[in-house]
């Protein structure tokens, strides 16, 4: 079973800190996603990145940065947190094919909470 | 601008009862729609459309997509409290982006 694992699954941060979200995957996968979860908003996706050192804004990339220095790894960074970035924080990752959404394979989500 | 609305937001209903989540789109290029369940905190997928007409099913499961009039249905049958979730409708565009729902939150009570 493909393992998609995020380091942190709650975090308290306070405002202006600067934040790291870490994802690991364990499937040899070439893409991965970072998105946010905000109740009635659904998952809007902040970036993705489809290679090593690769990466792609998504719809709200504003406030966020991204690092994807190995396949496995691909890390969401805050510069300066602030409030409005409070949210959960779900990491995605999946294998090659005719597009990169076949299926989504998930981590577990960090509740993040900026104070 | 690629568009995904479920409904209900919420629905509250007793075991054994089915259920029917419904899910429309406005999307300039279809590739596919997706369906997710979400319990805790990880979605996990369900299933993938991609014709209309089509069912997909899967034990109580089922679900199926209408191109014409843009919408796709999920239900469920002889509803169990595991069933408990927030079920997310995503449209695949052929771009690089899923484009999520709102989700709909149920709740099958014993």
């Amino acid at each position: 079973d493909v393992k998609v694992t995020q380091s942190s699954r709650y975090l308290v941060k306070r405002t202006g800190e600067k934040v790291f979200l870490e994802c690991v995957q364990d499937m040899d996968h070439e893409n991965m996603f970072w998105y946010r979860q905000d109740p009635g908003l659904g998952l809007r996706l902040i970036y993705f990145s489809y290679d090593v050192k690769m990466k792609e804004k998504g719809d709200i990339p504003e406030g966020y940065s991204v690092s994807r220095e190995k396949k496995e790894r691909f890390s969401l960074i805050l510069e300066s947190a602030s409030t409005n970035q409070t949210s959960m924080y779900l990491c995605a990752s999946s294998p090659p094919g005719r597009g990169l959404n076949e299926k989504l394979f998930f981590g577990s989500g960090t509740q993040l909470s900026v104070l | 601008e690629d568009k995904v609305v479920q409904s209900p937001l919420s629905l509250v209903v007793h075991e054994g009862d089915t259920v029917t989540l419904n899910c429309s789109y406005e999307v300039t290029n279809f590739r596919s729609l997706l369906w997710y369940k979400q319990e805790k905190k990880a979605p996990t997928f369900l299933f993938m459309l991609t014709s209309s007409g089509i069912e997909k099913k899967s034990g109580r499961l089922s679900s199926i997509l209408d191109k014409k009039e843009l919408f796709s249905i999920l239900n469920i049958t002889a509803t169990q409290t595991g069933d408990s979730a927030v079920y997310l409708c995503a449209l695949d565009n052929a771009g690089n982006m899923l484009t999520f729902g709102g989700g709909t939150r149920l709740m099958v009570k014993p």
